[in-house]
């Protein structure tokens, strides 16, 4: 079975700040992670994935995650954040298996963007 | 590039009637799943399709619900008799057979029930 904690529910940060939003993760066997990003009464996009490839993993939007086994952590970093990145952001996580693997998400952080 | 497409973008019911929810995968894909998202929560999964039948549902997913492809190209999801805690965004997605069976996501239809 697998899980995903998201910490923070909420996250604010000032326009230029770094973004950090936290997701660890349990599964059973190999996880496959994934970043979508939500926008109001939009659907779910994808930001990015980890596919047991690279462990430093880079997406869309200037955003990337780093995949730590260790710490069984996927945390989404932007160097530098936009207005434009305000939205939901979801964790999500499926079984490295050959078949259609449900994703399990977390609860997501809503990501606010200071002027 | 290509995109899952659902229809109706809004959908208002009372309470016990039935309702179908479209959706219109990427052509190519062969996998295809539902899920829901309640006002302010999580998105959950419900139910997963391959090959024309079921391959995984979550407890949500009971007999008041059912999948079906009806031709090449919908995949619709019904709801018998809908309750009020049925109210929520439904999206459906879509995946290919190779590599990490990235799921493309609709924009999802919301759903109210009265």
């Amino acid at each position: 079975a697998q899980s995903v904690t998201q910490l923070g529910s909420h996250v604010s940060v000032s326009e230029g700040a770094l973004v950090l939003l936290r997701c660890n993760y349990s599964s059973s066997v190999p996880p496959y992670l994934f970043w979508y990003v939500q926008y109001p009464n939009q659907g779910l996009q994808l930001l990015l994935k980890y596919t047991s490839a690279a462990t430093l993993v880079k997406g869309i939007n200037g955003f990337e995650a780093e995949f730590k086994k260790s710490e069984t952590s996927f945390h989404l970093t932007k160097p530098s954040a936009h207005m434009s990145d305000a939205a939901e952001y979801f964790c999500a996580v499926s079984a490295a298996n050959f078949g259609n693997e449900k994703l399990t998400f977390g609860t997501g952080t809503r990501l606010t963007i200071i002027p | 590039e290509p995109e899952v497409t659902q229809t109706p973008s809004h959908q208002v019911t009372q309470m016990g009637q039935e309702v179908i929810l479209r959706c219109v995968p990427i052509s190519n894909h062969l996998y295809f799943y539902w899920y829901r998202q309640i006002l302010g929560q999580k998105v959950e999964f419900l139910v997963s399709f391959y090959n024309n039948e079921i391959s995984e549902k979550s407890e949500i997913f009971d007999d008041q619900f059912s999948v079906e492809r009806p031709d090449g190209s919908n995949f619709t999801l019904k709801i018998r008799s809908t309750k009020l805690e049925d109210s929520a965004m439904y999206f459906c997605a879509s995946s290919d057979a190779t590599g990490a069976y990235e799921q493309y996501f609709g924009p999802g239809t919301r759903l109210t029930v009265t």
